[in-house]
């Protein structure tokens, strides 16, 4: 069955406190992984998309790496602005998207 | 183009009312998304039209929700005889193609009481 499971469910760091988010799936015929940023109350942002495994993706203090089984999101030196809830999600049958439940980053001053 | 517009941004409806909601996805994009999301919860798929085709429903689609695309343009979501269990974030997205990513509006909130 396809699956996306992140983890940690939710994350505190102090600031400049450098972690990483996982997205691990089991998904046949991988074709993509997405990675959005959501604030309280918004709609998801895009972040990156990531293809095929060994590929990897920068913006800002974040960088998305992609394996064969998972993804990771690595935050390098968080600033409380980075504060957000973070998804990642998989397309499966036809053109629908699977997201994972996400992982609550909270950054502290 | 400003993104995925949606309104209204929040909505309060008694039970057993109907209520619709509106999409604008970007305008180069003949790819539109529904999507529902709870709290501590991923947006959850709802629907997908290609142009003005609607060509895939989630189980999770009663027959109590019903989506349009006229002309392939923006999109309504419409649910009737609403229930306290439909409360949640109703979230539009759109895309070039498939396999690429969605961008979002901000989302729906509606509140069934």
């Amino acid at each position: 069955e396809d699956q996306v499971t992140q983890s940690p469910e939710a994350l505190r760091l102090q600031e400049g406190e450098s972690s990483s988010l996982n997205c691990s799936y089991t998904v046949s015929g991988l074709r993509g992984l997405f990675w959005y940023r959501q604030d309280p109350g918004k709609g998801p942002e895009f972040l990156f998309t990531l293809y095929s495994a060994g590929e990897e993706k920068e913006k800002e203090r974040l960088k998305a790496t992609l394996t064969k089984k998972e993804s990771f999101l690595h935050i390098t030196a968080p600033k409380p602005e980075d504060s957000a809830t973070y998804l990642c999600a998989v397309p499966i049958t036809g053109n629908q998207f699977y997201f994972g439940t996400g992982t609550s980053l909270t950054v502290i001053p | 183009d400003t993104g995925v517009s949606q309104d209204p941004r929040h909505k309060i409806t008694k039970r057993g009312q109907n209520v619709t909601f509106r999409c604008d996805p970007i305008s180069e994009h003949n790819r539109l998304y529904w999507y529902r999301q709870t709290l501590g919860q991923g947006p959850e798929f709802l629907t997908y039209f290609q142009n003005e085709a609607q060509l895939e429903k989630s189980r999770l689609l009663s027959d109590r929700f019903s989506a349009e695309r006229p002309k392939g343009s923006f999109s309504t979501l419409e649910i009737q005889r609403t229930e306290q269990g439909d409360s949640a974030m109703y979230l539009c997205a759109s895309s070039l193609d498939t396999n690429t990513e969605a961008f979002f509006g901000q989302g729906t909130r509606l509140t069934v009481v």
